[in-house]
């Protein structure tokens, strides 16, 4: 139990477009989510926490214009990097916190590596 | 700022042996603290979690979790070639809306034949 999908798994983009990326969580039910980054040789980097129903929670330094998070329903959410810019390749990983079950642990997506050219 | 700290390594040791790895917190209000494994690009996948202090098993990996010294550490015992990994260490804290992670990152586990 406790699958996370993500996809696409990877893309390569021109400089401008906007680029979304989904996460679904398979086999259980998931009120919040959340959006990593994670560069080489560094560690996940928290860049917001998904509500279902509600707006995202963005850390400090994230734009929220730029890096737009839907929450539309218990098993997925969206993000769309807008006007994607070559900084801005990295590896997405999104997770999912369980609803209904105690404990905090987060269950991650495959990930998403991606390009900007 | 919550911080977590790991030492990067590479940590090496020969199959069969124990692996120790370290992980040391700044927030003496965290409740709850996560192992993760990650392999080269791949996403972590959970290991262990542990809430209270002392000792968790499961399998061949122990949590082991000391909040006063604000101290976790994972052992993996008989550790295989596939154990090479880097080990990702998070802790959680309460925002108040909800508990989020703070990653260590990561100390480099290579298990040598």
């Amino acid at each position: 139990g406790a699958v996370v999908s993500q996809h696409p798994s990877r893309v390569i983009c021109k400089s401008g477009t906007s680029v979304k990326i989904e996460c679904r969580s398979l086999d259980f039910q998931a009120t919040t989510m959340f959006w990593y980054r994670q560069f080489p040789k560094q560690s996940l980097m928290l860049m917001a926490t998904s509500n279902e129903g509600s707006k995202a929670t963005y850390e400090q330094g994230v734009e929220k214009d730029k890096f737009l998070i839907n929450h539309a329903s218990l098993t997925l959410s969206t993000l769309t990097v807008t006007s994607a810019h070559p900084e801005d390749s990295s590896f997405y990983i999104c997770s999912a916190r369980p609803s209904g079950r105690a404990g905090d642990e987060q269950f991650f997506g495959p990930g998403t590596r991606l390009t900007v050219l | 700022q919550k911080e977590v700290e790991q030492n990067s390594g590479p940590l090496s040791v020969p199959e069969g042996a124990i692996a120790s790895l370290n992980c040391t917190y700044s927030d003496r209000g965290s409740q709850s603290f996560f192992w993760y494994r990650q392999y080269s690009g791949k996403s972590p996948e959970l290991i262990m979690s542990i809430y209270s202090n002392g000792d968790k098993e499961d399998g061949r990996f122990t949590a082991q979790l000391n909040k006063a010294s604000q101290y976790v550490s994972l052992l993996i015992r008989d550790s295989q070639p596939s154990d090479s990994a880097t080990y990702l260490c998070a802790v959680g804290y309460d925002t108040g809306g909800g508990n989020k992670l703070t990653f260590g990152t990561g100390t480099q586990l290579k298990v040598e034949l």
